[in-house]
């Protein structure tokens, strides 16, 4: 199947500071991407849905100047987790749409961030 | 809204034991609905899928039928296999977008 990627599969910063989180489509063209964050033993929550070329969609609730979403190819998407706080936390997601009739979604191996 | 109920876990099974694990959804409009899995270290992969009331959906072994009567889509497995520990998530998606609504998941542990 398609190949998903996402960088860092893990990392720790300091409050405050902002983190960039990448999602790769590997093999495939993607002109959606989608964001979710998972808290501990809860489902995943949708953030965000991003279209190359253009602004991404939040979902209610999510701020976006606090999340910054751009997908600036049809194989890259990042989400950019500004002023870090501990209670951003979480495990991030992304998925890829590559278009077609299935409507299947790849999925990233996720991004656990720590905020100290 | 909708929304996703699957059993809490973790579920721990001897290998070769029957596996159920049930998944309830609430949605408007008719869902497809999804089983994906986790496998340690990966993403989300699809494992079936169904996209009308009474069609069953089945890989590896797995399965699982849309019941609209019952709002229901467990996933079965007649005999696990140590290779299928892994977090199983419930999912649906209504309309002609990609957004899908997930369950919690439900960590799988089989044991030899």
């Amino acid at each position: 199947g398609a190949v998903v990627s996402q960088h860092p599969s893990w990392v720790i910063c300091k409050s405050g500071t902002s983190v960039k989180i990448e999602c790769r489509s590997l093999d495939f063209q993607a002109t959606t991407m989608f964001w979710y964050r998972q808290f501990p033993k809860q489902s995943l929550m949708l953030m965000a849905t991003s279209n190359e070329g253009s602004k991404a969609t939040y979902e209610q609730g999510v701020e976006k100047d606090k999340f910054l979403i751009n997908h600036a190819s049809l194989t890259l998407s990042t989400l950019t987790v500004t002023s870090a706080h501990p209670e951003d936390s979480s495990f991030y997601i992304c998925s890829a749409f590559p278009g077609g009739d299935t409507g299947e979604l790849f999925f990233g191996e996720g991004s656990r961030l720590t905020v100290l | 809204g909708n929304s996703v109920t699957q059993m809490e876990g973790p579920v721990t099974l001897s290998e070769e034991a029957f596996l159920t694990i049930n998944c309830t959804y609430t949605a408007t409009g008719y869902p497809s609905l999804f089983w994906y899995v986790q496998y340690p270290g990966e993403g989300l992969q699809l494992l079936l899928k169904a996209t009308k009331a009474d069609d069953k959906g089945s890989n590896k072994g797995f399965e699982a039928t849309y019941r609209k009567e019952t709002t229901s889509f467990h996933l079965e497995k007649g005999s696990v296999q140590v290779s299928d520990s892994a977090v199983y998530f419930c999912a649906l998606k209504t309309g002609g977008g990609n957004k899908l609504t997930f369950g919690t998941g439900t960590q799988l542990k089989v044991e030899l």
